[in-house]
């Protein structure tokens, strides 16, 4: 079974620092697709990033990139010179295969990251 | 502009009653999803669907019903609610097709159940 485990329940970051959220995953898919959400203080979840497990190279959207090491089953977030309004909780998620797929998300419990002045 | 709607945003009901709760997506997308968000289980996926007439069920579907009528109208009823159903609802629409590949969420409904 398809399984996204977020080990940090929360961290806490000067602005303007870098931030490392882990994530670990157990698939048995050889091809799949992973994500990380973003979701404010009001609720709203967002879409930050994706990495296709058949690309070596790490994404990065803007001021966040992950840290893809497949052997180790995990896939980092980077969020580099934080800002205030990066605090948010965080999540992870991952789906299997496009041919034949819900396309259904499985998702971690989440990382919450505040960002202090 | 919202391309993922819901309605209502906030519901109080009372046990026994039925709820429905309402998205719609103008992304043109095949997918629609129905999560619900709870403290300590994260994202759970209660019905999700393929396109209209269509609907499939998710990991937790006991006690909800889901109705595809559209493209762009998916709709979750709980024909018998109970206070576990209390929780924070988001719908997300996506497609397999799509180069894209993310789902996009509505802001959520928040429902009690009394």
């Amino acid at each position: 079974a398809q399984k996204v485990t977020q080990t940090q329940t929360s961290i806490s970051v000067v602005e303007k620092t870098t931030v490392t959220m882990d994530c670990v995953y157990e698939t048995r898919d050889s091809s799949y697709f992973l994500f990380w959400y973003k979701q404010t203080a009001s609720g709203e979840i967002v879409f930050l990033i994706r990495q296709d497990s058949y690309k070596k190279e790490n994404a990065t959207v803007g001021h966040y990139s992950l840290n893809f090491q497949k052997p180790k089953s995990s896939i980092g977030l980077i969020i580099t010179a934080t800002q205030i309004e990066d605090s948010a909780v965080y999540f992870c998620a991952m789906r299997g295969p496009i041919t034949g797929n819900t396309g259904k998300l499985i998702f971690g419990l989440g990382t919450t990251l505040q960002v202090q002045p | 502009e919202a391309a993922v709607t819901q309605s209502p945003r906030n519901k109080v009901a009372v046990t026994g009653g039925k709820v429905t709760l309402s998205c719609n997506q103008t992304n043109n997308h095949n997918n629609m999803y129905w999560y619900r968000q709870d403290t300590g289980h994260g994202l759970r996926l209660i019905h999700y669907s393929y396109g209209a007439g269509s609907t499939e069920k998710g990991d937790i579907p006991d006690g909800y019903k889901a109705s595809r009528p559209s493209q762009e109208n998916f709709s979750l009823i709980l024909e018998l609610a109970t206070p576990s159903q209390t929780s924070v609802y988001f719908c997300a629409s996506g497609d397999a097709g799509d180069s894209s590949y993310e789902q996009y969420f509505g802001p959520g409904t928040r429902l009690t159940v009394l």
